[in-house]
């Protein structure tokens, strides 16, 4: 059965930093890997989709990587804003799994003025 | 387009009331499916259509019914509300069930 790992669960940085969100699965064998974003009592807005022939995606200050056959995804934010503060949500499309995403439980970051 | 949509926002119910979380995409998408959200659990499939007239169970499924009459619409019933089905229920769709998902607003329910 996949599992999804997320660390840390919690981060806080000041505003202008880099910063790294990790995010690990059990079982390599996977379509995709998409990051989320959720901010709070809202829904899900679809950040990057990384296929999993591709080692990394990039939109604006984001980059995702995948290495597969170790089981890891980063999220990279560059020049974090204070509007950058939400939890972050990676989830796996598994082969084995009928197209369902199996959901990490979220990195929740927190970017001080 | 307005994406993936969700009704209602919220909803209250009592111990064994019935009722119908609606869900419609206006992407042409095939793939539909519902997710429930819980502190500590994360989110969890309950029920997936790949097309209309297709439906299959998630890890989640009791409790719960679905249907897929159209491309575009895919209602979750709650056939007799209990306490445990206390949570935020979210839609997605995509053109296949391995392309990107994306995600309605979510119905927060609280069942008493």
């Amino acid at each position: 059965k996949q599992e999804v790992t997320q660390i840390p669960a919690a981060l806080s940085v000041p505003e202008g930093e880099n910063l790294v969100l990790n995010c690990s699965f059990t079982d390599s064998a996977i379509y995709n890997l998409q990051w989320f974003r959720q901010d709070p009592g809202k829904g899900l807005t679809s950040l990057l989709l990384i296929q999993s022939s591709q080692r990394e995606q990039t939109s604006g200050r984001l980059n995702a990587s995948l290495d597969k056959s170790s089981g890891r995804s980063t999220l990279y934010i560059a020049a974090s804003q204070p509007g950058d503060s939400a939890t972050y949500l990676c989830a796996v499309n598994g082969e084995t799994s009928g197209s369902r995403l199996t959901f990490g439980e979220g990195t929740q970051l927190t970017v001080n003025p | 387009n307005a994406g993936v949509t969700q009704t209602p926002k919220f909803q209250v119910l009592k111990t064994g009331q019935s009722m119908t979380l609606q869900c419609a995409q206006d992407m042409n998408h095939e793939y539909m499916s519902w997710y429930r959200q819980d502190p500590g659990m994360g989110l969890r499939l309950i029920h997936y259509s790949v097309g209309a007239g297709i439906t299959d169970q998630g890890e989640v499924p009791n409790g719960y019914n679905v249907s897929r009459s159209t491309t575009e619409d895919f209602p979750l019933r709650l056939l007799s509300a209990a306490p445990s089905q206390t949570s935020v229920y979210f839609c997605a769709s995509s053109y296949l069930g391995i392309y990107e998902q994306f995600f309605g607003p979510g119905t927060r329910l609280t069942v008493l």
